[in-house]
């Protein structure tokens, strides 16, 4: 168990749709990192956040958003939901940003767009 | 730019075999490398990572990698493997400013008895 907790675990829902995926950082984690995993695209970063503030952007479509809270929890909105939105939904966190600090992974959310 | 290249996409050993999982890298500078192990149903879990320093580095479950900066690579290795090994790996690059770490496309591990 990493510390980092993921819900939902999974997703179900369809075309058009909007969800939250929520995620809750490992106890005195400031960073939050999202990810998504696919078949066809592996595993690749959506956005990082950092003590409240957005950090990077790395393939974060338009239609998805994200924020940190004042508890440091985050949420990845996911808006318009296309069949290929389809994937798991990776959140990370450390203690802070930086190229040498650990990230720790949660369990993740699988989302199916039907 | 940079980029993750694990060259194999599926590897069987037998059990009880050596294993050598391979990972390049493309960086301008010093890069940050992690190895990371993915479990059916599970999340990613840190088994070692190179910063600097001595290129041999230890990690858990009984893993090491080398970093060789002359072939951009940090293949990972152990030794003998277990049923319980078998998963998916990926080996990972995190830039200078820390802001996300860029994944191979992972290699899966079978391991046959």
């Amino acid at each position: 168990d990493s510390g980092v907790t993921q819900t939902p675990k999974h997703l179900i829902t369809a075309t058009g749709q909007r969800v939250t995926l929520r995620c809750s950082p490992r106890s005195g984690d400031l960073s939050v990192y999202w990810y998504q995993q696919s078949l066809d695209q592996g595993l690749q970063f959506l956005i990082q956040y950092y003590n409240g503030e957005e950090r990077a952007k790395g393939n974060i479509l338009e239609r998805f958003s994200a924020q940190q809270f004042p508890d440091l929890h985050s949420e990845l909105n996911l808006s318009s939901l296309e069949l290929g939105d389809s994937a798991l939904y990776f959140c990370a966190s450390s203690v802070v940003a930086g190229p040498q600090n650990e990230q720790f992974f949660g369990p993740g959310t699988r989302l199916t767009v039907l | 730019a940079q980029s993750v290249t694990q060259p194999d996409i599926h590897i069987t050993v037998s059990e009880g075999a050596s294993l050598e999982l391979r990972c390049n890298y493309s960086y301008g500078a010093t890069p940050y490398l992690f190895w990371y192990v993915q479990s059916p149903g599970q999340g990613l879990q840190l088994l070692l990572k190179y910063f600097s320093g001595d290129t041999l580095v230890q990690g858990i479950k009984g893993f090491e990698a080398e970093f060789k900066r002359s072939q951009s690579s940090f293949n990972l290795r152990k030794p003998s493997v277990h049923w319980s090994d078998a998963a998916e790996y990926f080996c990972a690059l995190n830039n200078q400013a820390g802001t996300a770490l860029i994944f191979g496309k992972g290699t899966t591990l079978s391991v046959s008895s």
